[in-house]
């Protein structure tokens, strides 16, 4: 079975900072896909950025990136010039491709943004 | 925007009792999953379903927990009895036939609190 682990329960950086959310997995596939989503305080959870394990340049969406390490399994998410509405929790989720497309989430990593 | 919506949003009850939460997905999302995160958890899939069928419920409490998409649309979660243990955020979730290259899009929650 797969796992995801967040070894940051907590963050907090100012406004404006870089900051990187780490996040590990485990798992025997070969392909598979990785995800962050991002829950802000009372409202739905949302997609912040995917990786197809197959590829090996690293995704990118605006602010949001990631370093994606297969060997190590390993994909954190870094966060430029960080602004108020990206605080919320943060979650690393594994998917493998089969007709039972669960996501396998970890235990999330709650960041504020002090201004 | 199409959004997923659930109702309540939120829902209170004593243990022994029975309670419904209602889904319904993006419009022509054939796709729908139901996850229960508990306070300070990732979430975790009770069931999956693909059009009206069930497709993964292997983590669903079946002696107390059922799940219906009778028309392929909408969704019911049952719980019945409700124990304290499920206290938790009901979220529900859809995809577009072909998840892997889609995004689940999820709702705001239903959280219950049960006493």
């Amino acid at each position: 079975a797969q796992t995801v682990t967040q070894s940051q329960p907590e963050m907090s950086v100012q406004e404006a900072e870089t900051v990187t959310l780490s996040c590990t997995y485990d798992t025997s596939e070969s392909n598979y896909y990785l995800f962050w989503y991002k829950q802000p305080p009372s409202r739905q959870m949302i997609l912040v950025i995917r990786q197809e394990a197959y590829k090996q340049q690293n995704a990118t969406e605006n602010r949001f990136s990631v370093n994606f390490q297969k060997a190590a399994k390993s994909f954190s998410l870094k966060i430029s010039d960080s602004q108020l509405g990206d605080t919320a929790m943060y979650f690393c989720a594994f998917m493998k491709p089969s007709r039972a497309q669960k996501l396998v989430f970890g235990q999330g990593t709650r960041l504020t943004i002090n201004p | 925007e199409a959004e997923v919506a659930q109702s309540p949003r939120y829902k209170i009850t004593e243990k022994s009792q029975a309670v419904a939460f209602w889904c319904d997905p993006i419009s022509g999302h054939a796709t729908l999953y139901w996850y229960r995160q508990i306070l300070g958890q990732g979430p975790e899939l009770l069931v999956q379903f693909q059009d009206e069928s069930v497709v993964d419920d292997s983590q669903l409490p079946k002696d107390r927990f059922s799940a219906e998409r009778l028309k392929g649309v909408d969704s019911t979660l049952k719980i019945q009895p409700a124990e304290l243990g499920d206290s938790a955020m009901y979220l529900c979730a859809s995809s577009s036939r072909d998840a892997v290259t889609d995004t689940q899009y999820f709702g705001p929650g239903t959280r219950l609190t049960v006493l």
